[in-house]
Protein backbone atom coordinates (compact mmCIF):
# COMPACT_ATOMS: atom_id res chain seq x y z
CA UNK A 1 0.00 0.00 0.00
CA UNK A 2 0.62 3.94 -0.88
CA UNK A 3 1.41 5.53 2.85
CA UNK A 4 0.94 9.41 2.52
CA UNK A 5 2.49 11.39 5.01
CA UNK A 6 1.89 15.51 5.39
CA UNK A 7 3.38 17.84 7.28
CA UNK A 8 2.48 19.80 9.01
CA UNK A 9 0.09 18.61 11.41
CA UNK A 10 -1.65 22.01 11.60
CA UNK A 11 -0.60 25.56 11.28
CA UNK A 12 -1.65 29.38 12.24
CA UNK A 13 -1.27 31.81 9.46
CA UNK A 14 -1.86 35.30 9.28
CA UNK A 15 -4.78 36.80 7.22
CA UNK A 16 -3.41 37.42 3.69
CA UNK A 17 -0.30 35.24 4.00
CA UNK A 18 0.73 32.17 2.11
CA UNK A 19 -0.01 28.81 3.80
CA UNK A 20 2.05 25.93 2.56
CA UNK A 21 1.11 22.01 3.27
CA UNK A 22 3.66 19.10 2.25
CA UNK A 23 2.43 15.76 0.78
CA UNK A 24 4.94 12.69 0.84
CA UNK A 25 3.79 9.30 -0.75
CA UNK A 26 5.86 6.21 -0.18
CA UNK A 27 6.44 5.59 -4.12
CA UNK A 28 6.05 7.75 -6.73
CA UNK A 29 2.16 8.27 -8.16
CA UNK A 30 3.77 9.13 -11.33
CA UNK A 31 2.59 6.98 -14.24
CA UNK A 32 5.23 6.74 -16.46
CA UNK A 33 2.57 5.90 -19.09
CA UNK A 34 1.28 9.34 -19.57
CA UNK A 35 3.23 11.03 -17.37
CA UNK A 36 0.85 12.44 -14.62
CA UNK A 37 1.16 12.68 -11.38
CA UNK A 38 -2.35 10.69 -9.45
CA UNK A 39 -2.24 12.99 -6.78
CA UNK A 40 -5.22 14.94 -5.24
CA UNK A 41 -5.87 17.50 -2.97
CA UNK A 42 -9.31 18.20 -0.85
CA UNK A 43 -10.53 20.65 1.76
CA UNK A 44 -13.06 19.97 4.42
CA UNK A 45 -14.17 22.42 6.59
CA UNK A 46 -15.55 22.14 9.69
CA UNK A 47 -18.84 19.63 9.75
CA UNK A 48 -18.73 19.35 6.18
CA UNK A 49 -17.36 16.71 3.56
CA UNK A 50 -14.61 16.96 1.91
CA UNK A 51 -14.65 19.19 -1.45
CA UNK A 52 -11.78 18.12 -4.55
CA UNK A 53 -9.88 21.10 -4.48
CA UNK A 54 -6.84 19.84 -6.87
CA UNK A 55 -6.09 16.84 -9.25
CA UNK A 56 -3.35 15.17 -10.79
CA UNK A 57 -1.14 17.23 -8.63
CA UNK A 58 -1.72 20.78 -10.47
CA UNK A 59 -5.35 20.89 -11.75
CA UNK A 60 -7.03 23.20 -10.03
CA UNK A 61 -11.22 21.99 -10.06
CA UNK A 62 -13.37 24.73 -11.39
CA UNK A 63 -14.66 27.20 -9.17
CA UNK A 64 -11.68 26.72 -6.78
CA UNK A 65 -9.80 30.48 -6.33
CA UNK A 66 -6.38 30.91 -7.79
CA UNK A 67 -4.95 31.41 -4.65
CA UNK A 68 -5.05 27.41 -4.19
CA UNK A 69 -1.88 25.81 -6.44
CA UNK A 70 -0.46 22.26 -6.50
CA UNK A 71 2.85 21.54 -7.30
CA UNK A 72 5.60 18.61 -6.62
CA UNK A 73 6.01 15.08 -8.64
CA UNK A 74 7.06 11.90 -7.74
CA UNK A 75 6.87 11.58 -4.51
CA UNK A 76 6.73 14.84 -3.27
CA UNK A 77 4.05 17.31 -3.47
CA UNK A 78 2.67 20.79 -2.25
CA UNK A 79 -0.41 22.35 -1.69
CA UNK A 80 -0.02 26.26 -1.51
CA UNK A 81 -2.57 29.09 -0.96
CA UNK A 82 -1.00 32.40 -1.53
CA UNK A 83 -3.02 34.38 0.42
CA UNK A 84 -4.75 33.17 3.13
CA UNK A 85 -8.65 34.33 3.95
CA UNK A 86 -11.17 33.36 6.50
CA UNK A 87 -12.62 31.12 4.43
CA UNK A 88 -9.78 28.67 3.50
CA UNK A 89 -9.97 27.96 7.81
CA UNK A 90 -10.08 23.77 6.98
CA UNK A 91 -7.96 20.78 7.42
CA UNK A 92 -6.59 19.75 3.95
CA UNK A 93 -6.10 16.14 2.41
CA UNK A 94 -3.88 14.52 0.05
CA UNK A 95 -4.90 11.78 -1.51
CA UNK A 96 -3.01 9.29 -4.09
CA UNK A 97 -5.34 7.82 -6.50
CA UNK A 98 -2.35 5.65 -8.26
CA UNK A 99 -3.04 2.08 -6.93
CA UNK A 100 -5.63 0.61 -4.79
CA UNK A 101 -6.00 0.76 -2.04
CA UNK A 102 -6.16 4.16 -2.51
CA UNK A 103 -4.87 6.09 0.75
CA UNK A 104 -5.53 9.46 1.90
CA UNK A 105 -2.67 11.73 4.24
CA UNK A 106 -3.58 12.26 7.85
CA UNK A 107 -4.84 16.29 6.80
CA UNK A 108 -3.46 19.31 8.53
CA UNK A 109 -5.35 21.42 10.13
CA UNK A 110 -5.03 25.70 8.86
CA UNK A 111 -6.14 27.98 11.07
CA UNK A 112 -5.49 31.55 11.57
CA UNK A 113 -3.12 33.08 13.44
CA UNK B 1 -27.17 19.85 -9.86
CA UNK B 2 -25.57 16.54 -8.75
CA UNK B 3 -26.58 15.38 -4.95
CA UNK B 4 -25.54 12.27 -3.19
CA UNK B 5 -27.85 11.54 0.00
CA UNK B 6 -26.62 8.48 2.13
CA UNK B 7 -28.91 7.09 4.61
CA UNK B 8 -29.20 3.58 6.52
CA UNK B 9 -26.75 5.05 9.21
CA UNK B 10 -27.28 4.31 12.62
CA UNK B 11 -26.68 2.35 16.24
CA UNK B 12 -25.85 -1.24 15.92
CA UNK B 13 -24.19 -4.14 17.98
CA UNK B 14 -20.62 -6.05 17.66
CA UNK B 15 -21.28 -8.58 15.21
CA UNK B 16 -24.62 -7.32 13.40
CA UNK B 17 -24.98 -5.86 9.77
CA UNK B 18 -25.80 -2.78 8.32
CA UNK B 19 -26.53 -1.45 5.05
CA UNK B 20 -26.32 1.74 3.78
CA UNK B 21 -27.86 3.62 1.02
CA UNK B 22 -27.16 6.34 -1.16
CA UNK B 23 -29.72 8.02 -3.43
CA UNK B 24 -27.55 9.33 -6.77
CA UNK B 25 -29.00 12.64 -8.59
CA UNK B 26 -28.57 15.43 -11.45
CA UNK B 27 -25.75 12.76 -13.39
CA UNK B 28 -26.22 9.79 -15.34
CA UNK B 29 -25.44 7.43 -12.76
CA UNK B 30 -24.94 4.70 -14.40
CA UNK B 31 -21.56 5.82 -16.30
CA UNK B 32 -19.54 6.54 -13.19
CA UNK B 33 -17.47 4.71 -10.47
CA UNK B 34 -18.41 5.31 -7.22
CA UNK B 35 -16.92 4.96 -3.83
CA UNK B 36 -17.62 4.83 0.08
CA UNK B 37 -15.32 6.88 2.56
CA UNK B 38 -15.57 7.08 6.00
CA UNK B 39 -14.39 9.17 8.77
CA UNK B 40 -14.09 8.23 12.64
CA UNK B 41 -15.18 10.51 15.09
CA UNK B 42 -12.15 13.57 14.91
CA UNK B 43 -10.16 11.48 12.85
CA UNK B 44 -9.05 11.54 8.98
CA UNK B 45 -10.26 10.11 6.01
CA UNK B 46 -10.40 6.65 4.99
CA UNK B 47 -11.32 4.91 1.61
CA UNK B 48 -13.13 2.38 2.45
CA UNK B 49 -14.44 0.25 -1.53
CA UNK B 50 -15.11 1.77 -5.40
CA UNK B 51 -17.34 0.46 -7.75
CA UNK B 52 -17.40 0.48 -11.54
CA UNK B 53 -20.08 2.35 -13.36
CA UNK B 54 -21.50 -1.10 -14.48
CA UNK B 55 -20.69 -2.88 -11.09
CA UNK B 56 -18.01 -5.35 -12.74
CA UNK B 57 -15.25 -4.14 -11.02
CA UNK B 58 -14.81 -2.79 -6.91
CA UNK B 59 -11.79 -2.97 -4.62
CA UNK B 60 -11.87 -2.66 -1.06
CA UNK B 61 -9.67 -1.24 1.69
CA UNK B 62 -7.59 -4.43 4.00
CA UNK B 63 -9.57 -3.37 6.81
CA UNK B 64 -12.97 -3.99 5.58
CA UNK B 65 -12.38 -6.44 2.55
CA UNK B 66 -14.40 -9.73 3.52
CA UNK B 67 -17.04 -8.04 5.92
CA UNK B 68 -17.91 -5.22 3.48
CA UNK B 69 -19.50 -5.23 0.27
CA UNK B 70 -20.24 -2.27 -2.67
CA UNK B 71 -22.93 -2.56 -4.77
CA UNK B 72 -25.24 -0.33 -7.32
CA UNK B 73 -28.33 -0.65 -8.31
CA UNK B 74 -27.84 1.63 -11.69
CA UNK B 75 -31.85 1.08 -12.72
CA UNK B 76 -32.74 3.09 -8.83
CA UNK B 77 -30.10 5.24 -9.48
CA UNK B 78 -28.58 3.89 -5.90
CA UNK B 79 -25.70 3.23 -4.56
CA UNK B 80 -25.08 0.80 -1.54
CA UNK B 81 -22.59 -0.77 1.05
CA UNK B 82 -23.14 -4.11 3.27
CA UNK B 83 -21.39 -3.99 6.35
CA UNK B 84 -21.18 -7.31 7.78
CA UNK B 85 -19.66 -8.43 11.15
CA UNK B 86 -19.47 -4.74 12.71
CA UNK B 87 -16.81 -3.93 14.83
CA UNK B 88 -16.57 -0.74 17.21
CA UNK B 89 -13.71 0.61 14.81
CA UNK B 90 -16.34 0.39 12.13
CA UNK B 91 -17.68 3.84 14.19
CA UNK B 92 -17.70 7.12 11.76
CA UNK B 93 -19.30 8.79 9.07
CA UNK B 94 -19.76 7.38 5.77
CA UNK B 95 -19.76 9.25 3.03
CA UNK B 96 -20.48 8.18 -0.50
CA UNK B 97 -18.92 9.78 -3.41
CA UNK B 98 -18.89 10.00 -7.32
CA UNK B 99 -15.82 9.08 -9.17
CA UNK B 100 -14.70 11.66 -12.45
CA UNK B 101 -15.14 9.07 -14.58
CA UNK B 102 -16.09 5.26 -15.29
CA UNK B 103 -13.77 4.03 -12.66
CA UNK B 104 -11.71 6.94 -11.68
CA UNK B 105 -9.87 6.32 -8.05
CA UNK B 106 -10.94 9.64 -6.83
CA UNK B 107 -13.81 11.49 -5.72
CA UNK B 108 -15.13 14.63 -7.00
CA UNK B 109 -18.86 15.41 -5.88
CA UNK B 110 -19.12 14.16 -1.59
CA UNK B 111 -23.08 13.69 -0.17
CA UNK B 112 -22.95 14.62 3.41
CA UNK B 113 -22.55 11.05 4.82
CA UNK B 114 -24.48 9.13 7.37
CA UNK B 115 -23.28 8.48 11.04
CA UNK B 116 -22.47 4.41 11.92
CA UNK B 117 -22.13 3.61 15.64
CA UNK B 118 -21.03 0.39 16.68
CA UNK B 119 -21.17 -0.27 20.40
CA UNK B 120 -22.85 -2.76 22.81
Amino acid sequence: DIVMTQSPDSLAVSLGERATINCKSSQSVLSRSNNENYLLWYQQKPGQPPKLLISMASTRQSGVPDRFSGSGSGTDFTLTISSLQAEDVAVYYCQQSYSAPLTFGGGTKVEMK
Amino acid sequence: QVQLVESGGGVVQPGRSLRLSCAASGFTFSTYGMHWVRQAPGKGLEWVAIISYDGSNEYYADSVKGRFTISRDNSKNTLYLQMNSLRTEDTAVYYCAKAPGSFAFYMDVWGKGTTVTVSS
